[in-house]
Formats: C-alpha cells, sequence, structure tokens
C-alpha cells in the first residue's frame, strides 16, 4: 500500500522568511497531492493541492511542487506570518496522510 | 452550509461500554471515512466507505466498527472500548473514493476510555 513520509516533524522560522514541508509517497500510481492545515483545536482544512499533470501550483503565498519521478512533492510558504503556524499534513491519492509538521512562525 | 457534522464532540467513558460518534455530511458525498489522531502518528485512517453498502478496513480497524445504511450517516461504533483508543477522531468526506478530491472534516470527537 501507500507509504507517506514527511519531513520534518517540526519546524520553526522568523517571520517573513520561508517554511519548506516535503513529502515523499511510494505508490507510483498516486496522482492527487493535497496538503491541509489543522491549527490547534481544530479540523484539517485543505490549503492547496497539486495533480500529477502538473508539476508547480501556486496560490498567493504559498505553493506545491511535485516531482513525480522522484515520488515527492513540497510545500512551500513565502513570507511566513504568525497566523500560519499550525500542523501541515500531506496526504497522497488514497488519502494516506503523513505525520504531519508542526510549524511555528516567530514575530 | 456544506459540512461534516461529528458527535459527541467529547466524550469520557468507562472501559467496555459501548459507544457509537455519529458523523453526518450534507453534500452528497459518496466517499466517508474515519480517521483517528494521536500525537506523532498524524491521521490513520479506521474505515472508509466508497458508497452506500460498502465499507473496507483502513489502516488501524482493530476494536472499531462501522455501517453505511445511508449516503449522509457514517456512524463510528465502539463495541468494547479499551484505554487505548482514547484519541482524537476526525470523520471525512469527499464527493468520491478515486481518490482525487480533497477531503472535508468534521470539528472531531475526544474520547477518553478510562
Amino acid at each position: 500500500g501507500e507509504n507517506v513520509e514527511q519531513h520534518p516533524s517540526t519546524l520553526s522560522v522568523q517571520e517573513g522568511d520561508s517554511a519548506v514541508i516535503k513529502c515523499t509517497y511510494s505508490d507510483s500510481a498516486s496522482n492527487y497531492f493535497p496538503w491541509y492545515k489543522q491549527e490547534l483545536g481544530k479540523r484539517p482544512q485543505l490549503i492547496i493541492d497539486i495533480r500529477s499533470n502538473v508539476g508547480e501550483k501556486k496560490d498567493q503565498r504559498i505553493a506545491v511542487t511535485l516531482n513525480k519521478t522522484a515520488k515527492h512533492f513540497s510545500l512551500h510558504i513565502t513570507e511566513t506570518q504568525p497566523e500560519d503556524s499550525a500542523v501541515y499534513f500531506c496526504a497522497a491519492s488514497r488519502m494516506r496522510f503523513g505525520a504531519g509538521t508542526r510549524l511555528t512562525v516567530k514575530p | 452550509e456544506a459540512q461534516v457534522t461529528q458527535n459527541p464532540r467529547y466524550l469520557i467513558t468507562v472501559t467496555g461500554k459501548k459507544l457509537t460518534v455519529t458523523c453526518s455530511q450534507n453534500m452528497n458525498h459518496e466517499y466517508m471515512s474515519w480517521y483517528r489522531q494521536d500525537p506523532g502518528l498524524g491521521l490513520r485512517q479506521i474505515y472508509y466507505s466508497m458508497n452506500v453498502e460498502v465499507t473496507d478496513k483502513g489502516d488501524v480497524p482493530e476494536g472499531y466498527k462501522v455501517s453505511r445504511k445511508e449516503k449522509r450517516n457514517f456512524p463510528l461504533i465502539l463495541e468494547s472500548p479499551s484505554p487505548n483508543q482514547t484519541s482524537l477522531y476526525f470523520c471525512a468526506s469527499s464527493f468520491s473514493g478515486t481518490g482525487r478530491q480533497p477531503q472535508h472534516f468534521g470539528d472531531g470527537t475526544r474520547l477518553s476510555i478510562l
């Protein structure tokens, strides 16, 4: 079955810096890669996703890149703000999730 | 408003006392699933359902049951809860089970089994 590994498990950055979270997957048939943000005490919510026919997708300060050959995809957050502090989860196709990354943005 | 509704939000109970966590979605989604979230382990899938009367095991199904008699409802049943089932549970739904659509999560149910 699908295996999704996510790194790092924790990430601390200064406000205004960039943050990058990386996930690798094992099933080459996977073709959909969403990212979810979970604020403290709340439910995970989709922030961006990418399909396998696209290499990169951007939405304001957030971008996702996909390397199908290497089977990895990454979340990039630029100009981080304190409200970006949360746990971020990646997932692959049939909703196997990574273990999560706790991002802390220090003011 | 499109949403996934779970009840209860919080429950403290004792070992062996059967309990049911309800989940309902109003988006006419075919696919529904249950996850448990534990520190450091992320979201692990317990059971999922591709459509009415179709359910299947996820990664951690032991000790849980589900049913899908109606499209909108997907209850999670713990027949004989044990302390290792203390966790935060999320129900989720998506338009289909192809794995190519995002999931919509409920607000979560925090279960404590004493």
